[in-house]
């Protein structure tokens, strides 16, 4: 089984308009860290948010936000009033602490090419 | 701070050659990892440093693939002989800790002819 998942190949979006990216996770994991990584098209790998597992709230990084259902596995992002340079790549990825402590590899989904109309 | 740096940037070599692609990581971070990414398989861990010493290379292909950590500051990924379906985008990343963020380098983009 994928342990992560993202449904949306692509995705187009008005500018100005609110996105929610989607992607669900697997593990059995009681301690996990969820990250959310956009890739513009010169390739970099750019940070934009995270979520422990055991954080209660959702994690919020400027227009980022993490909508993170706990029960249903599932680690959305939510980018506000998205603007032309919003489209890239996005990936999301997770990091399972599980026994082995210091285990810190991240595992990727396919990624969602997000793309944003003037 | 000048984030994780990678070189170089760009690689085409032909098939047979070696290859060695280069990484400083973000002084002070104690784990250090090299990703592929592929069209076909997207972004795959191949190893994973911690302190200098590899913890888990399960995702090294094959032996023509080595990794090596000499010092905190540098690692290399050295692919000999190189062969086409090598090619891919080569991420080096760092982290300051355990449940700590991975930041990532921009990239080696190996082409193999």
């Amino acid at each position: 089984a994928q342990k992560i998942t993202q449904t949306q190949p692509g995705m187009f979006v008005q500018e100005k308009e609110a996105v929610t990216l989607d992607c669900t996770y697997d593990t059995s994991d009681q301690s996990y860290g969820l990250f959310w990584y956009k890739q513009p098209s010169s390739g970099e790998m750019i940070f934009l948010i995270y979520q422990g597992s055991y954080d209660e709230q959702n994690a919020t990084e400027g227009r980022y936000s993490l909508n993170f259902q706990k029960a249903r596995k599932s680690a959305n992002l939510v980018i506000s009033a998205s603007q032309l340079g919003d489209s890239a790549m996005y990936f999301c990825a997770m990091r399972e602490d599980g026994s082995n402590f210091g285990n810190e590899k991240l595992t990727f989904g396919t990624g969602t090419r997000l793309t944003i109309i003037p | 701070d000048a984030g994780v740096i990678q070189s170089p940037r760009h690689e085409v070599t032909e098939m047979g050659q070696e290859v060695t692609l280069r990484c400083k990581p973000i002084s002070g971070h104690n784990s250090l990892f090299w990703y592929r990414q592929t069209m076909m398989r997207g972004l795959e861990l191949l190893i994973y440093f911690n302190n200098n010493v590899p913890i888990d290379d399960s995702g090294m292909p094959e032996d023509r693939f080595s990794a090596k950590m000499p010092n905190a500051s540098f690692s290399t990924l050295k692919i000999q002989p190189s062969e086409p379906r090598d090619s891919a985008v080569y991420f080096c990343a760092s982290a300051p800790g355990w449940g700590a963020l991975t930041f990532f380098g921009q990239g080696t983009r190996l082409t193999v002819v």
